[in-house]
């Protein structure tokens, strides 16, 4: 079956760290990948997404995403986390016709 | 402004009596879904619709029902809530199921079942 797995359950860096989450990926064949952002309190945000093309993905706020196929990767990067970055974020990925899969989520605290 | 919007925000019942969960998307998408949203397990899909009066289950439909009469709107219904429905629920729309497509999100409705 497909799947997406995050294996950083909870992340706390301090502001001007670089960040990297990672999501891996259960796919053969086709993909498209995405990161989403859900601030505090908040309704779920598009950080980023992966249909086809460029492997390095940029997306809003400063972040980018490489996808690795060969690692089934797509992991989050940031070079530079603010406070303002304290979240959870998810990854999440289909391919053909199949549903939208999501990861079970990494919270990031971003001490200041 | 292309948005999901969910009713209500927040909603607090008791163990039985009946709810409904509005959702209404204006960028006329065919796919409409439901998910829930639990510490450590992600976001589950609860129910999806490919289009108007067409509808199936996801990976946690029990408890639940929805409807798509009209386009726009796909309400959640849950008959009888049970305090393991409480949760976050969120509601989403995109263009269709699968490749490049993507998903937009309601804000969320807050449900706790007493």
């Amino acid at each position: 079956a497909q799947s997406v797995s995050q294996h950083n359950h909870h992340v706390i860096l301090s502001e001007a760290a670089s960040l990297e989450l990672g999501c891996n990926y259960s796919y053969g064949g086709t993909v498209n990948l995405f990161w989403y952002v859900q601030y505090p309190g908040q309704h779920l945000q598009l950080l980023l997404k992966y249909f086809s093309g460029d492997p390095l993905v940029k997306g809003i706020k400063g972040f980018e995403a490489e996808f690795i196929k060969s690692k089934f990767s797509f992991n989050l990067r940031k070079p530079s986390v603010q406070w303002s970055d304290t979240a959870e974020y998810f990854c999440a990925g289909n391919t053909g016709f199949q549903k939208l899969v999501f990861g079970t989520g990494t919270r990031l605290l971003v001490s200041p | 402004e292309a948005q999901v919007t969910q009713n209500p925000r927040y909603l607090i019942t008791v163990t039985g009596k009946k709810l409904t969960v509005t959702c209404s998307q204006n960028m006329n998408h065919e796919y409409m879904s439901w998910y829930r949203q639990d510490p450590g397990l992600g976001l589950r899909q609860i129910y999806y619709s490919m289009n108007v009066e067409v509808t199936d289950k996801g990976d946690v439909p029990e408890g639940y029902k929805v409807s798509r009469k009209e386009k726009r709107n796909f309400p959640l219904i849950l008959e009888s809530p049970s305090p393991n429905q409480t949760s976050l629920y969120f509601c989403a729309s995109s263009l269709g199921q699968g490749l490049n497509t993507e998903a937009f999100f309601g804000q969320g409705t807050r449900l706790t079942v007493v």
